[in-house]
C-alpha cells in the first residue's frame, strides 16, 4: 500500500519568506508527527496531532511554526518569515494509534538562502 | 531526563562478520526503545522495539537488539552483515514527559554503518 508522502521533496527560498510543506499520512492512520532533522543530527519532534487536533505542540521552535490538519488526514506545516536557521530535512510521520509504531515519509528538504 | 546516546558516529565491518551499533538510554520510568534505518533520499525505516517482555528483541532484516536494564543500553546486533546494511541507524525512546505518552520519539544523533565487501 501507500506509504506516507511529503511534497515537495525539495524547496529553496529566500530568507523572510513564507513556505508551506505537506505530508499526506498512511490512510487510516489517526497520529501523525511532524520532526525536523538537521544535518548530522537525529529527529527532533515539532508537534502531534490525534486526529485534527494539535495534541502537543511543545516542539515547536517559536511562534513562526504552524501545523494544521483540518480534516483529520492531510497535513501542512507552515513557516513563517523564514530564516536561515531553519535549513533543515522536516519529516511527517503517522501511526494507526498515538503510542503505535510510527511510519515516516522521505522528507522535504528545506533551504532557506 | 530522557535522552538517548549513540556513542560511535562510524561503525566500519567486513561483510559476513558480527556487527554491534551502540545505544545507551536515560529515562524516568520505564523505557520504550526503539531502533530506526535510513538509507540515502529515503525516510526513516522501522527495525525493532521493546516495551516489555525478553530482552533480546527480533526485527526486520535480520536484525536484533538486547535491552539491558543495569547497563541502560539497547545495543543493535547481527550475526551476519552485509554490505546492503550500510545506512545511517537511530536508537530512539519514546518521551513520556509533558502531555504524557503522546507517542513522540526523543532520537540519537545516528551512527553510520559502513559494510565493506
Amino acid at each position: 500500500g501507500a506509504g506516507v508522502s511529503q511534497t515537495p521533496s525539495n524547496k529553496v527560498t529566500e530568507k523572510g519568506k513564507y513556505v508551506e510543506l505537506r505530508c499526506d499520512p498512511i490512510s487510516g492512520h489517526t497520529a501523525l508527527y511532524w520532526y525536523r532533522q538537521s544535518l548530522g543530527q537525529g529527529p527532533e519532534f515539532l508537534i502531534y496531532f490525534q486526529g485534527t487536533g494539535a495534541a502537543d505542540d511543545s516542539g515547536l521552535p517559536n511562534d513562526r511554526f504552524f501545523a494544521v490538519r483540518p480534516e483529520g488526514s492531510v497535513s501542512t506545516l507552515k513557516i513563517q518569515r523564514t530564516e536561515r536557521g531553519d535549513s533543515a530535512v522536516y519529516l511527517c510521520a503517522s501511526s494507526p494509534q498515538r503510542d503505535g509504531e510510527q511510519y515516516f515519509g522521505p522528507g522535504t528538504r528545506l533551504t532557506v538562502t | 531526563a530522557q535522552s538517548v546516546a549513540q556513542p560511535e558516529d562510524q561503525v566500519n565491518v567486513a561483510e559476513g562478520n558480527p556487527l554491534t551499533v551502540k545505544c545507551t538510554y536515560s529515562v524516568s520510568g520505564n523505557p520504550y526503545l526503539f531502533w530506526y534505518v535510513q538509507y540515502p533520499n529515503r525516510g526513516l525505516q522501522f527495525l525493532l522495539k521493546y516495551i516489555t517482555g525478553d530482552n533480546l528483541v527480533k526485527g526486520s532484516y535480520g536484525f536484533e537488539a538486547e535491552f539491558n536494564k543495569s547497563q541502560t543500553s539497547f545495543h543493535l546486533k547481527k550475526p551476519s552483515a552485509l554490505v546492503s546494511d550500510s545506512a545511517l541507524y537511530f536508537c530512539a525512546v519514546r518521551d513520556i514527559r509533558g502531555s504524557g505518552n503522546t507517542g513522540k520519539l526523543i532520537f540519537g544523533q545516528g551512527t553510520t554503518l559502513q559494510v565493506k565487501p
